[in-house]
C-alpha cells in the first residue's frame, strides 16, 4: 500500500489565487514528520515546510501552509497569492518516527501550472 | 544554500558498463541518501548511510552498491548498468541535530541525469 498519496497529477491555477495540494498518508507510528519539497523545471528539490505529529499549530512559511488533519491523514499544502514562479511539481514526503535513518518516502507529485 | 555537490551531472554510457556517481558535502551531516526519480514515482531511495562507512539498503537497492570513506563523500556505483537504471539521480543530506533530529528536512543536490543506451 502506497504510504504517501498526491491524487492530483496536474493542476492549475489563476494567478494570485490560493491553492491546495493534496496529500494523504498512511502510518501506524504516533510520532512522524510531513514535509513539502518543490521541484522547479530546471530540476532542483527545494525544501519548503515541515509539520510534526505532535506539533499542535498548522506549519507556516510565508505564503505556504499546511492543512493538516491528523484524524484524517492529510497533510494539505496551500499556497496562498499564486506566482508565476510556483509553477512546478510538488512533492509531499513521510518520515517515519521510529525509524532513526530519518528517512523520507515521497508521494507521486503535482504539477503545479500558474495561468498568467 | 546547503552545500552539496553532485557529480557528473550528466552522463550517458553503454548497457554493461560500470558507471560511479559522486556525492560531495561540506555540511559535516552524518546522514546521506541517493534516490532515482522516474516519472510517475516521485523519489524513490536507493541507498542511505548513517555513519562512514554505515550503509543500508533502500526501497529499490537491486544493480546498486554505495560507499562512504569518509563523511563528506558517498558514492553510488552501478556496476553493470542497464537501461532501466536510466534515471535521474539525487543525492541528500540531513543533520540529526534538533530536538529529536526528526524535524531536520533533507537537502537535495541538484541531481544527476543518467543515460544508458
Amino acid at each position: 500500500a502506497q504510504k504517501i498519496t498526491q491524487t492530483q497529477p496536474g493542476m492549475f491555477v489563476q494567478e494570485k489565487e490560493a491553492v491546495t495540494l493534496d496529500c494523504t498518508y498512511d502510518t501506524s507510528d504516533q510520532s512522524y514528520g510531513l514535509f513539502w519539497y518543490k521541484q522547479p523545471s530546471s530540476g532542483e528539490m527545494i525544501f519548503l515546510i515541515y509539520q510534526g505529529s505532535y506539533d499542535e499549530q498548522n506549519a507556516t512559511e510565508g505564503r505556504y501552509s499546511l492543512n493538516f488533519q491528523k484524524a484524517r491523514k492529510s497533510a494539505n499544502l496551500v499556497i496562498s497569492a499564486s506566482q508565476l514562479g510556483d509553477s512546478a511539481m510538488y512533492f509531499c514526503a513521510m518520515r517515519e518516527g521510529m525509524d532513526s535513518s530519518y528517512k523520507l518516502i515521497f508521494g507521486s507529485g503535482t504539477r503545479l501550472l500558474v495561468r498568467p | 544554500d546547503a552545500g552539496i555537490t553532485q557529480s557528473p551531472r550528466h552522463k550517458v554510457t553503454e548497457t554493461g558498463t560500470p558507471v560511479t556517481l559522486r556525492c560531495h558535502q561540506t555540511e559535516n551531516h552524518r546522514y546521506m541518501y541517493w534516490y532515482r526519480q522516474d516519472p510517475g514515482h516521485g523519489l524513490r531511495l536507493i541507498h542511505y548511510s548513517y555513519g562512514v562507512k554505515d550503509t543500508d539498503k533502500g526501497e529499490v537497492s537491486d544493480g546498486y552498491s554505495v560507499s562512504r570513506s569518509k563523511t563528506e563523500d558517498f558514492l553510488l556505483t552501478l556496476e553493470s548498468a542497464t537501461s532501466s537504471q536510466t534515471s535521474v539521480y539525487f543525492c541528500a543530506i540531513s543533520s540529526d541535530r534538533g530536538l529529536s533530529g526528526s524535524n531536520q528536512p533533507q537537502h537535495f543536490g541538484d541531481g544527476t541525469r543518467l543515460s544508458i543506451l
